[in-house]
């Protein structure tokens, strides 16, 4: 079956300007999770979906990062007015449900942000 | 703050040879800890993990110890191939904390013929 796919595969934006990335995760995984990674750095946690539960935006790293989801499918993290520190590769990742025990995560081939 | 670290940006060895990735961690809340590998322009698959009660877990070539005093992890490849070249990444989660990975920065392996 399809893996998890993201779009773009590759943006880029000038300062100031909104982006809105997609992620279609595997059918029936019902947990889906946005990183990021900026160049030289690890993954980096931004946000976690879980069924119809409350997500978790703990890692978001501003009020001008948002992402929704779609029941147990799609789902778009949306920066407005980009900076650029916000430049990196933003990866998706599925699993099936996350709750009493480690779920294997499957990643997406990320969008690559650049911000002029 | 960075709580899982992967002090060796870069690592070389030769085929057939052992590769030995190292791992350290801060956060002792961490209870699963995962080797993710990833090729350029790919996201990343999960190689091989170890939950906090054990101290080795084996799959075939790869092996990944844990040394929970030391909080330290290490993964051995045996043999090293050349399509292990890829740059390999340390990650860990808490129990209970809906999965979510925090990861080391990572270590780019190179397996020279």
């Amino acid at each position: 079956g399809a893996g998890v796919s993201q779009s773009p595969s590759n943006k880029v934006t000038e300062k100031g300007k909104d982006v809105e990335l997609r992620c279609d995760p595997i059918s029936g995984h019902t947990a889906l999770y946005w990183y990021r990674q900026r160049l030289g750095q690890g993954l980096e946690f931004l946000i976690y979906f879980q069924g119809n539960s409350a997500p978790d935006k703990s890692g978001l790293p501003s009020d001008r990062f948002s992402a929704e989801r779609t029941g147990e499918s799609v789902s778009t993290l949306t920066i407005q007015r980009t900076q650029q520190e916000d430049s990196a590769v933003y990866l998706c990742a599925s699993s099936l449900e996350a709750s009493g025990g480690y779920r294997e995560q499957f990643f997406g081939p990320g969008t690559r942000l650049t911000v002029l | 703050d960075q709580q899982v670290k992967q002090n060796s940006p870069s690592l070389s060895v030769q085929e057939g040879r052992i590769s030995i990735l190292n791992c350290d961690y801060t956060n002792s809340m961490f209870d699963y800890f995962l080797w993710y590998k990833k090729y350029p322009a790919e996201g990343p698959t999960f190689l091989i993990s170890i939950s906090s009660i054990k101290d080795k877990n084996e799959d075939g070539r790869f092996t990944v110890f844990l040394n929970k005093s030391a909080k330290h992890l290490s993964l051995h490849i045996v043999p090293s191939q050349p399509g292990d070249s890829a740059v390999y990444f340390c990650a860990a989660t808490e129990g209970g904390g809906g999965n979510k990975l925090t990861f080391g920065t990572g270590t780019q392996l190179k397996v020279e013929l």
